[in-house]
């Protein structure tokens, strides 16, 4: 059964970058899936912030693709979300999630990380 | 980019009822559309693939319908345990856009 989980510090300051692990267990990251990060501001929606596939390859939202980076560590099953320069804006529930190739649905999601961005 | 748009922003039913949730395209997306529930405090859980597929293990009374722009997400008959906000996702092509959500309550 795949699983994922999100890790990584839950407080960041401002201007500084946000760093978050997925560790996916019960799957191997090589299998032809693409692995994605979507971000939750509290009590609000759901906001696609990239995807990656095992080769590397990447998508991200228009919106933030000047600061986000997403990379992929095939020898440890995890994948990795960097964003540059974070704002009080970026205070969010982060999740990561396995998203189809064939029908670019999420499933399974992680239970998600809550990072605040504040001094 | 293509907008998402979810109508209505909450609603509220008894059990038993018929609810149904909308999505709105800006443009055609053709079948390329994904329904998520999310309760308090969880992850969301995929309800519907390509609009009208079934996830394994989702209760068969939740079905989607639609193409093109507009979409529909139906509870046949709704359970205490279907509050909860509902999210559409266009799977189109990148970038991926959710809409707003739509927030179920049981009355």
């Amino acid at each position: 059964q795949v699983q994922l989980q999100e890790s990584g510090p839950g407080l960041v300051k401002p201007s500084e970058t946000l760093s978050l692990i997925c560790t996916v267990s019960g799957y191997s990251i090589t299998s032809g899936f693409y692995w994605g990060w979507i971000r939750q501001p509290p009590g609000k929606g759901l906001e696609w912030i990239g995807s990656i596939f095992h080769d590397g390859t990447t998508n991200y939202n228009p919106s933030l693709k000047s600061r986000v980076t997403i990379s992929v560590d095939t020898s440890n099953n995890h994948f990795s979300l960097r964003l540059t320069s974070v704002t009080a804006a970026d205070t969010a529930l982060y999740h990561c999630a396995r998203q189809s190739v064939s029908t670019n649905s999420f499933d399974p999601w992680g239970q998600g990380t809550l990072v605040t961005v504040s001094s | 980019d293509i907008q998402m748009t979810q109508s209505p922003s909450s609603v509220s039913a008894s059990v038993g009822d018929r609810v149904t949730i909308t999505c709105r395209a800006s443009q055609g997306i053709y079948s390329w559309l994904a329904w998520y529930q999310q309760k308090p405090g969880k992850a969301p859980d995929l309800l519907i693939y390509g609009a009208s597929n079934l996830q394994s293990g989702v209760p068969s009374r939740f079905s989607g319908s639609g193409s093109g722009t507009d979409f529909t997400l139906t509870i046949s008959s709704l359970q205490p345990e279907d509050s909860a906000t509902y999210y559409c996702q266009k799977a189109n092509a990148f970038p991926l856009t959710f809409g707003q959500g739509t927030r179920l309550e049981i009355k």
